[in-house]
């Protein structure tokens, strides 16, 4: 079963535009991250957030989680032609050992 | 500089074959992690290993075992390579409870023919 489910699978924006995915899960979780992955690249990590925190900002990156939901959003504000890549979420399981699930992804274009 | 390095950048095996992909980490991490990245399906988690000689499946262990006989290296091994094993495999590694990043192997281009 899948752990993180994003939502869009696709989104399309034009440049300046806000762009925003979001991920759901289903265990306890230590923390969730985004990771970015350009066309043929390897995952980029953007941002982590720990089950105790609400918010997180990281430049024009905006994360929020709600444990309540099982749910985390990802806001990338003034999109930017370079922020056109696949984007992942990943939750690392509570507990002692941080099993690490992956979610299918959200394609963002980001048209100039 | 952190390093999880992968044996292969790309194979190709032929159907049948046994197949065997290495992963070596420096960071003396507890957690290795193989997955299989498709297009449209995104990272799918085949075995996990949380300590030496411990081991869980992922959501897509068939076909594929793993061994881990010392903290730095973890194997995916193909038992019997079949086409529908083609993929790109990426093996990552964290600290114990998670609470860092990943870091991803440079990841093994697999063609089965």
């Amino acid at each position: 079963s899948q752990q993180g489910e994003e939502d869009p699978q696709a989104l399309s924006i034009q440049e300046g535009e806000n762009a925003t995915m979001n991920c759901s899960y289903k265990t306890s979780i230590n923390n969730l991250q985004w990771y970015r992955q350009n066309s043929g690249r390897g995952l980029v990590h953007l941002i982590l957030i720990r089950s105790n925190e609400r918010e997180k900002h990281s430049g024009r990156l905006r994360v929020t989680l709600d444990t309540s939901k099982k749910s985390s959003s990802l806001l990338i504000t003034a999109s930017r032609a370079a922020d056109t890549a696949s984007y992942f979420c990943a939750t690392a399981r509570s507990g002692n050992t941080g099993k690490l699930i992956f979610g299918q992804g959200t394609t963002l274009q980001v048209k100039p | 500089d952190v390093k999880v390095t992968q044996s292969s950048r790309y194979l190709v095996k032929r159907t049948g074959e046994k197949v065997f992909l290495e992963c070596v980490q420096d960071m003396d991490h507890e957690n290795m992690f193989w997955y299989r990245q498709d297009p449209g399906l995104g990272l799918r988690l085949i075995y996990f290993s949380y300590d030496v000689k411990m081991k869980e499946k992922g959501d897509i262990p068939e076909g594929y075992s793993v061994s881990r006989e010392k903290k730095e290296r973890f194997s995916l091994i193909l038992e019997s390579a079949s086409t529908n094993q083609t993929s790109m495999y990426l093996c990552v590694s964290t600290p114990g409870s998670g609470n860092t990043e990943a870091f991803f192997g440079q990841g093994t281009r697999l063609t089965v023919v």
